[in-house]
């Protein structure tokens, strides 16, 4: 069975580093690209970014390009979301997403993270 | 970055109904759309890809149509398990862009 298991929820203040996790199994890691997808207070979905575990190789949307990174560690089957400096603006959820056909498609979703910057 | 808008923003329907949800495309993106359903405090789920291809498990109630800029979802015979929200996504090239979503309420 496909998981995605996130971590937990995060409190921080701007300007701090933080980096959040993806735990993936049930599958074969390096054959799937991982998305990213954030969804602010109340409002809808935005497609962050996504990886290849195989090369390590990401790409982000130009709307967080700088500002987040994308990586993962193939030993232990896990994404990761990383930000340098946290802003209040960056307050939401986020959620990893698998690729299942294509890195598009996004079959398999983790269950979010909610990150409060304040 | 292609961007995709979603028509209604909201929708109130009956159990039993049939609704359909629009989604258009700043470009073409030949059938490169997919279609998630999202409820209050979980994350989306997959429904059709390939603007027309209902992903396993999901109820045959749901369909979807279009190519080129206009796709459109179906929902027929309306369950309760249905009210949520709905977005269209493409997938033709990066940054994969969302609707801003459908609300359908009852």
């Amino acid at each position: 069975e496909v998981q995605l298991v996130q971590s937990g929820a995060e409190m921080k203040k701007p300007g701090e580093s933080l980096r959040i996790s993806c735990k993936a199994s049930g599958y074969s890691f390096s054959d799937h690209w991982i998305s990213w997808v954030r969804q602010l207070p109340g409002k809808g979905l935005e497609w962050m970014g996504r990886i290849d575990p195989s090369d390590s190789y990401s790409h982000n949307s130009p709307s967080f390009q700088g500002h987040v990174s994308i990586s993962v560690d193939k030993s232990i089957t896990t994404a990761f979301l990383q930000w340098s400096s946290l802003k209040a603006s960056d307050t939401g959820m986020y959620f990893c997403a698998l690729g299942t056909y294509d890195s598009g498609r996004l079959g398999f979703w983790g269950q979010g993270t909610q990150v409060t910057v304040s | 970055d292609i961007q995709m808008t979603q028509s209604p923003s909201s929708l109130s329907a009956s159990v039993g109904d049939r609704v359909t949800i629009t989604c258009r495309a700043s470009q073409t993106i030949r059938t490169s759309l997919n279609w998630y359903q999202q409820k209050p405090g979980k994350p989306p789920k997959l429904l059709m890809y390939a603007a027309s291809s209902l992903e396993s498990g999901v109820p045959s109630r749901f369909s979807g149509s279009g190519s080129g800029t206009d796709f459109t979802l179906t929902i027929n015979s309306l369950q309760p398990d249905d009210f949520a929200t709905y977005y269209c996504q493409h997938n033709y090239i990066t940054p994969y862009t969302f609707g801003q979503g459908t609300n359908l309420d009852i």
